[in-house]
């Protein structure tokens, strides 16, 4: 059982160029979302998918792109890198709890991405 | 939407001391309060959560308490230990629902041995 597994770990993007990070989960969860975490700004949702074909945008979604073709993949595109994207990049993934049980989110370890 | 604000933003506190973060969110339709920690280079993990139904929870040295009237939820980390050093942060969301939560800024907690 991996979890949720994310990749690349790391990557140097020139400004411009355009990149997948790759997003895979083995749980069967509902839900799966991207989020960014830069310095004193904690986690920021990017764009979140609550069901395989439904996407929906979370609080900084301009520069990126998502799909969720399957249950078990949310890959995230960087259409045209810029240096503000240079972030830590976590993909994530839970399912929709009960009324009584949590809804645990499970995060992947992590892509680090600088945009030069 | 659901806005969730969390102080302080860092903590230092000598070994053994106890350490305090606290949280407030603004949706009252949130029941789900979890908190994650995450050690420096590492993914965050679920420690600790607590459903809007009970008060207070515990697990050995860490407890979290809700006050819904309030509308804030607080970490308590007792007899803290160099291994506690990290960012910790809380979050909200309508557990059950089709929600995603919202998370606080995060805490950097520094325990001095």
């Amino acid at each position: 059982n991996a979890g949720v597994t994310q990749t690349p770990k790391f990557q140097v993007l020139k400004t411009g160029q355009s990149m997948t990070l790759q997003c895979a989960q083995d749980m069967n969860h509902e839900y799966m979302s991207w989020y960014r975490q830069d310095p004193g700004m904690g986690l920021r949702l990017i764009h979140y998918s609550v069901g395989a074909g439904i996407t929906d945008q979370g609080e900084v979604p301009n520069g990126y792109n998502v799909s969720r073709s399957t249950t078990e993949d949310f890959p995230l595109r960087l259409l045209s890198a810029a240096p503000s994207q240079t972030s830590v990049y976590f993909c994530a993934s839970s399912d929709a709890g009960t009324a009584k049980s949590r809804n645990t989110i499970y995060f992947g370890e992590g892509s680090w991405l600088t945009v030069v | 939407g659901e806005n969730v604000e969390q102080h302080p933003s860092t903590l230092s506190v000598q070994e053994g001391d106890s350490a305090v973060i606290k949280c407030t969110y603004s949706d009252s339709a949130s029941n789900y309060f979890p908190w994650y920690k995450q050690e420096l280079g590492k993914r965050p993990q679920l420690i600790i959560d607590i459903r809007s139904n009970v008060g207070e929870k515990k697990d050995q040295r860490i407890a979290v308490t809700l006050n819904k009237t309030a509308k804030h939820f607080s970490l308590h980390i007792t007899e803290t230990q160099p291994e506690d050093s990290a960012v910790y942060f809380c979050a909200a969301s309508q557990g059950g629902g089709s929600y995603i939560p919202t998370f606080g800024r995060g805490t950097s907690l520094i325990v001095h041995p």
